[in-house]
């Protein structure tokens, strides 16, 4: 069946270091893969995206790192910030035309400073 | 620009009950998208309307309905309302149809 999963539901960082959040998602014929960011109170935030003939991409301060053979994607989060804390969400559209997108449970993001 | 915009914020029904979610997408998008976030979960699909004819939809019971107005903005009709509809719904637009969505901040029904 369908699902984007997340492999760990809460995630603690200090301010400064470097946040991965991890996801697994089961419908191979997926082609785009997005993240979310959730503030509390607030809808999903798009914060970057990758298409499937990529494996890697880059925006300001977060990466996304796509491997198809294992079907897992992974957001990087350089040097956190205590306005980073939020739920996190992979989303994948599915193979189906890419008329639904498919969420993952999320992780929670927790900042130290 | 005005993001998307989603009426009415909170709203509070009995069981049995019928509701109307409404969602005004970004000027220019013609895809609306309608998702259920049960608290602490992630967002599921409901529907997806682009350029007013439904184009996807999820595993939801006919009790939930929805429809995209010449305007592209959308509603989401709920009928027969459970306790277990209680939910943040929320709206997403598009200029196209599988690219680039952007969320509302939702509707937030609970039904007593």
């Amino acid at each position: 069946g369908e699902s984007v999963g997340l492999h760990l539901p809460t995630l603690s960082v200090q301010e400064g270091d470097n946040s991965i959040i991890n996801c697994a998602y089961s419908n191979s014929a997926s082609d785009y893969f997005i993240w979310y960011k959730q503030e509390s109170g607030k809808g999903p935030q798009f914060i970057i995206d990758i298409r499937s003939n990529m494996d890697k991409r880059q925006g300001q301060r977060v990466t996304v790192l796509l491997n198809k053979t294992v079907k897992h994607l992974s957001l990087q989060i350089a040097a956190t910030q205590p306005g980073d804390s939020a739920v996190y969400f992979c989303a994948e559209n599915n193979g189906t035309g890419g008329f639904k997108t498919i969420f993952g449970a999320g992780t929670r993001l927790f900042v130290k400073a | 620009d005005a993001g998307v915009t989603q009426s009415p914020t909170h709203l509070i029904k009995t069981r049995g009950q019928h509701v109307t979610l409404r969602c005004s997408p970004i000027s220019g998008h013609k895809s609306v998208s309608w998702y259920q976030q049960v608290l602490g979960q992630g967002p599921q699909f409901i529907f997806q309307y682009y350029e007013k004819e439904e184009r996807g939809r999820g595993n939801f019971p006919d009790r939930f309905s929805a429809r995209q107005f010449p305007n592209y903005s959308s509603e989401l009709n709920v009928n027969a309302l459970l306790l277990g509809d209680s939910a943040l719904y929320l709206c997403a637009s598009s200029g196209t149809v599988n690219y680039g969505y952007t969320f509302g901040s939702g509707t937030r029904l609970t039904v007593v």
